[in-house]
């Protein structure tokens, strides 16, 4: 079945930068993202990437796609304490309901 | 425009006990889905509804019902609480079909224990 996972603890410093990798299984998902959770909230999405896509970056934020080895990634530049948060990859499968399966969430830590 | 407002926030059922966790949206969404989140396991899918008056299955629908009545309310339902559905539900919307890089917009959650 399809399944996204993702390493679950990531710890940095202020200023240095982050970077979050993931895998996922379905081939045929035609949109990739990135969502944040603060405590206590619900996720808000950060990026996405479209899957003919090799990179995109957001300012802080760049999403490298590896297709081929179905492996997606999140660089956070100047990482800030207010990054703190849970990251979690996710997929969209093109069948009925355009269903997202999520990671499981990596935790980033930011030290100051 | 107040996005996807769940209700309650909070609750504590007791062992078989029955409640109705509420989702509304505001955004004329077509699709909308309920999630648990638990430590470690992400998000898992329980029920979604791609229209008014329509259903289907997620990945760990058993325990669970929904309705969905009025395009904007997906309700979801258990019937005979158990502490394993010990969890934060999540609710979420998106835009319709031909619109997959539409994102999902959730809610704030949920929080509910079952003693």
């Amino acid at each position: 079945g399809e399944d996204v996972e993702q390493s679950l603890f990531l710890s940095v410093r202020e200023g240095d930068s982050s970077v979050i990798n993931c895998t996922y299984t379905d081939s045929s998902s035609t949109y990739l993202y990135w969502y944040k959770q603060e405590p206590g909230a619900g996720l808000q999405l950060l990026t996405y990437i479209f899957s003919n896509m090799d990179m995109k970056q957001d300012q802080r934020l760049t999403v490298l796609l590896n297709k081929k080895d179905k492996h997606l990634s999140l660089r956070i530049a100047d990482t800030q304490t207010g990054d703190s948060a849970i990251y979690f990859c996710a997929e969209t499968l093109n069948t009925g309901g355009f269903k997202t399966i999520f990671g499981a969430g990596t935790r980033l830590f930011v030290k100051a | 425009n107040a996005g996807v407002t769940q209700t309650p926030k909070f609750r504590v059922l007791k062992t078989g006990q029955s409640m109705t966790l509420l989702c509304a949206q505001d955004m004329n969404h077509e699709y909308m889905y309920w999630y648990r989140q638990d430590p470690g396991m992400g998000l898992r899918l329980i029920h979604y509804s791609v229209g008014e008056g329509t259903t289907a299955k997620g990945e760990v629908p058993d325990g669970y019902n929904v309705s969905r009545l009025k395009k904007q309310n997906f309700l979801l339902g258990l019937e005979s609480a158990a502490p394993s559905q010990t969890s934060v539900y999540f609710c979420a919307s998106r835009k319709s079909w031909g619109q997959s890089n539409s994102p999902l917009h959730f809610g704030n959650g949920t929080r509910l224990t079952v003693t």
